[in-house]
């Protein structure tokens, strides 16, 4: 299984929004309602942010939304602040009954 | 709260085997509903999924890797483990266990531990 598309490196200033894109298959992002998003910090364990494309866990800003069109999902942050500055994953469950996770993407604060 | 913690040893040499332990606290990996899982992540490099194990010691694994990895539990101890068979220097990593909740939700993590693969 291929890892899932993202963009290398996304940036923008504080109170912006950006968005991550994240493309896979039809056997992937494209079958399931199944997309999740983590945060990573530098020496840290990641962080779901978005889980089953759309939802947000208990504690997570609703600064961040997500959202899917056919084999692409993608991560909205809204009012960037300087803690967004991390790597962000999608991950995805697949038709082969495994997860594939993202190539990653660098979000910059200006 | 539900933690949970890798252990195993820092350095593995090249062709043996990578075996590696995660426990469990605050809840029973025997609870229905749950999957637990393993997730690595090479120095400066992306998170790759490993496999995982439902409550009732049903077995996943990522095609890539499926040959050499084996997950099991053991629910007295609340633990589950890896095995990863004739490593190489490509599966020098931090390695994640975490609780997968049926739908693709990694969520929680462990704090991750380093194996270096070298002779």
């Amino acid at each position: 299984q291929s890892a899932l598309t993202q963009p290398a490196s996304v940036s923008g200033s504080p109170g912006q929004s950006i968005t991550i894109s994240c493309t896979g298959t039809s056997s992937d992002v494209g079958a399931y309602k199944y997309v999740s998003w983590y945060q990573q910090h530098p020496g840290k364990a990641p962080k779901v942010m978005i889980y089953e494309v759309t939802n947000r866990p208990s504690g997570v800003s609703d600064r961040f939304s997500g959202s899917k069109s056919g084999n692409t999902a993608s991560l909205t942050i809204s009012g960037l602040q300087a803690e967004d500055e991390a790597d962000y994953y999608c991950s995805s469950y697949t038709t082969s009954t495994t997860y594939v996770f993202g190539t990653g993407t660098k979000v910059t604060v200006l | 709260q539900l933690q949970l913690q890798e252990s195993g040893p820092g350095l593995v040499k090249p062709s043996e085997t990578l075996s590696l332990t995660c426990s469990v606290s605050g809840g029973s990996i025997s609870s229905g509903y749950y999957y637990w899982g393993w997730v690595r992540q090479p120095p400066g490099k992306g998170l790759e999924y490993i496999g995982s194990i439902s409550y009732s010691g049903r077995t996943y694994y990522n095609p890539s890797l499926k040959t050499r990895v084996t997950i099991s539990s053991d629910t007295s101890k609340n633990q589950f483990s890896l095995k990863l068979t004739s490593v190489t220097a490509a599966d020098t990593a931090v390695y994640y266990c975490a609780r997968l909740i049926s739908g693709g939700r990694f969520d929680p993590w462990g704090q991750g531990t380093l194996v270096t693969v070298s002779s």
